[in-house]
């Protein structure tokens, strides 16, 4: 079944730590993105990626990197978590006409202790 | 640049009642439109796009929506909402063709009364 996967779902990680959000999709979809999303406030494009070997910043600011080294595999690092970034980070991905809209993965909730 | 503005953060509704999330939009260019719903612990869900061609858009779920150019609307309705609709819905707009930037709106959390 075609479908795109966030692990892990939930994860509670101290200050400082190093982490990395992992975000494969089945679906053989060029584009891929990553969301951050907090109650009550629109989605933020945190990350986005045409295709394999090209990464770029979305509009909120993020001290946040990815990879696009597979076509299927998208993930995000943290080199050093913060308090700020306690958030909803969600996964998606695209045709590239974009004409179907996104797919989402189920997202990964970080709390950073 | 482009907007979405979705008015009612929260809307309570009885089951069986008719509901509409109201959107709309702001773009200077040729717009597609598509809702979303999320249901807890969950990503989103694509309900319905609007690309071209037939203003009234069905979706999956028994949803529809109507684009409206004049009035830059993309609202969406159901005529009888059941228990498991209790979600959060977002009104997203991109511009028309490839490789545009999609803008989400902050959300409707319906919720339905039984």
């Amino acid at each position: 079944e075609a479908d795109i996967y966030q692990t892990p779902r939930y994860l509670v990680i101290g200050t400082g730590k190093k982490i990395t959000l992992e975000c494969s999709q089945t679906m053989g979809h060029d584009k891929m993105y990553w969301y951050q999303q907090d109650p009550g406030m629109e989605l933020h494009l945190i990350h986005y990626s045409y295709g394999v070997n090209s990464t770029e910043k979305g509009d909120l600011s993020s001290e946040s990197t990815v990879s696009r080294i597979r076509t299927e595999h998208f993930p995000l690092t943290l080199e050093s978590a913060r308090p700020s970034h306690t958030s909803q980070y969600l996964c998606a991905s695209s045709e590239r006409s974009d004409n179907g809209g996104y797919t989402f993965g189920s997202g990964t909730r970080l709390t950073v202790v | 640049a482009q907007s979405v503005t979705q008015l009612d953060s929260q809307v309570p509704v009885f089951e069986e009642a008719p509901v509409e999330l109201r959107c709309n939009y702001s773009s200077s260019v040729s717009v597609y439109l598509f809702w979303y719903v999320q249901y807890p612990n969950q990503g989103l869900q694509l309900l319905l796009k609007y690309l071209s061609g037939s203003t009234l858009v069905k979706g999956i779920n028994g949803f529809e929506a109507e684009f409206n150019k004049s009035q830059t609307s993309f609202h969406l309705r159901k005529p009888s909402v059941h228990i498991s609709d209790t979600a959060e819905y977002f009104c997203a707009v991109s511009g028309a063709g490839g490789y545009q930037k999609v803008t989400f709106g902050t959300g409707t959390k319906l919720q339905v009364i039984p």
